[in-house]
């Protein structure tokens, strides 16, 4: 268990329409990365944000938004899903810098 | 920009066998660090080990074993006397220094035959 939980580990929706994905970084982490896996694709970077601000942002989409929380436990906001949306989402916690990170099991999304 | 390669995108080999898994990188960064992770089955992403661009010592813990090359830009991976267990997508990363922005190959998927 790498202590990062995130919610929901599946789910299925449809075209067009808006999730939210939550991640809880582990104790004491500030880091939290997303970062986007499907077949084609391999593990691409999303977004990093440390203490609540962005640090870092790759090739995230514009329909794709992310915040940290005071708490420090993040969220992924995709809208207008498409098909090519589909993917397991993970989230990684680290205590900062570029140090091990810690994944959560992924959320599955399925766009219909 | 930053890139990872990994080259093999499946290997499989019988049991007990030596394998090699390749890295090569890009960076215009003097400091930066690497990695090698391992997604099983199960899904979920484990650390293995990480680098710093400081540090060409080669690593052995067990039979897993790492070769950093500055002059090749590699950092490759080797099981030794494999097991069905290492059954496994593995992959390497990168980041530079700059910033904390960890960047991933696209993986070798890695079959151990019993």
């Amino acid at each position: 268990d790498s202590g990062v939980t995130q919610t929901p580990k599946h789910l299925i929706t449809a075209t067009g329409q808006r999730v939210t994905l939550r991640c809880s970084p582990r104790s004491g982490d500030l880091s939290v990365y997303w970062y986007q896996q499907s077949l084609d694709q391999g593990l691409q970077f999303l977004i990093q944000y440390y203490n609540g601000e962005e640090r870092a942002k790759g090739n995230i989409l514009e329909r794709f938004s992310a915040q940290q929380f005071p708490d420090l436990h993040s969220e992924l906001n995709l809208s207008s899903l498409e098909l090519g949306d589909s993917a397991l989402y993970f989230c990684a916690s680290t205590d900062g810098g570029p140090g091990e990170l810690f994944f959560g099991e992924g959320s599955r999304l399925t766009v219909l | 920009a930053q890139k990872v390669t990994q080259a093999q995108t499946e290997i499989s080999v019988v049991e007990k066998e030596d394998v090699t898994l390749d890295c090569v990188y890009e960076t215009r960064d003097t400091t930066y660090y690497l990695f090698w992770y391992k997604q099983p089955p199960s899904g979920e992403l484990v650390f293995l080990i990480r680098r710093n661009s400081f540090d060409e010592q080669n690593e052995i813990s067990g039979r897993y074993s790492w070769n950093f090359q500055k002059s090749t830009s590699s950092f490759n991976f080797t099981i030794t006397a494999s097991q069905v267990v290492d059954s496994a997508v593995y992959f390497c990363a990168l980041t530079e220094g700059r910033d904390d922005k960890i960047i991933f190959g696209k993986g070798t998927r890695l079959h151990i035959l019993p």
